[in-house]
């Protein structure tokens, strides 16, 4: 199966920063990666798939690049909503895997 | 709005059989797959397997014989069950839409089911 890697693991951060989240295939998995975005008590969002695109209603300032086995999630300016967890997926092999996860808190 | 909702009991005890289902309401489950997913402490996010309304199945091959999936599109459910559960199957367990090519539109908030 394909291994995701997210790093880092946890990022401390302040409002209004940019932030960078990096997800790694063990393989290339072209542009077949969605972002999700998961809060306590929440349901999951997705935020990014086919790499780049952005889901229905999800702000600018979320952005996803990378093809291959390097890509990456980036929040351009950090809002006081945007604490939360950041896990990535692939989809261009089943089974369908999933990265470890970002946490992303002040 | 599409929104699923996962039920069923928090406790199963080892070697039992974890039985969840997952209600889904604001759309057809028509055209589309129907994710299982469960999130440990240990393990991260893991995909068990889905359910086309065709029928057609996957699982993942790390749960062997072990896991089901069905589908009741009268009632606008899809259900789970993992047999032989040990304390390593503790969990919270999420369904999920899967858009066709691989990723999910729509989660569940979760159920937690404890094995002990």
């Amino acid at each position: 199966e394909i291994v995701m890697t997210q790093s880092p693991a946890t990022l401390s951060v302040s409002p209004g920063e940019r932030v960078t989240l990096s997800c790694r295939a063990s393989q290339s998995i072209g542009t077949n990666l969605a972002w999700y975005q998961q809060k306590p008590g929440q349901t999951s969002r997705l935020l990014i798939y086919g790499a780049s695109t952005r889901a229905t209603g999800v702000p600018a300032r979320f952005s996803g690049s990378g093809s291959g086995t390097e890509l990456t999630l980036t929040i351009s300016s950090l809002q006081s909503e945007d604490f939360a967890v950041y896990f990535c997926q692939q989809y261009h092999k089943w089974p369908l895997t999933f990265g470890g996860g970002t946490k992303v808190d002040i | 709005q599409v929104q699923l909702q996962e039920s069923g009991p928090g406790l199963v005890q080892p070697s039992e059989t974890l039985s969840l289902t997952c209600s889904v309401s604001g759309g057809s489950m028509r055209n589309y797959y129907w994710s299982w997913i469960r999130q440990s402490p240990g393990k991260g996010l893991e995909w068990i397997g889905y359910i086309y309304f065709g029928g057609a199945i996957n699982y993942n091959p790390s749960l062997g014989s072990r896991v089901s999936i069905s589908l009741d599109m009268s009632n606008n459910q899809f259900s789970l069950r993992l047999t032989s559960v040990t304390a390593a199957d503790t969990a919270i367990y999420y369904c999920a839409r899967v858009v066709v090519v691989g990723y999910h539109d729509f989660w569940g908030q979760g159920t937690l089911v404890t094995v002990s």
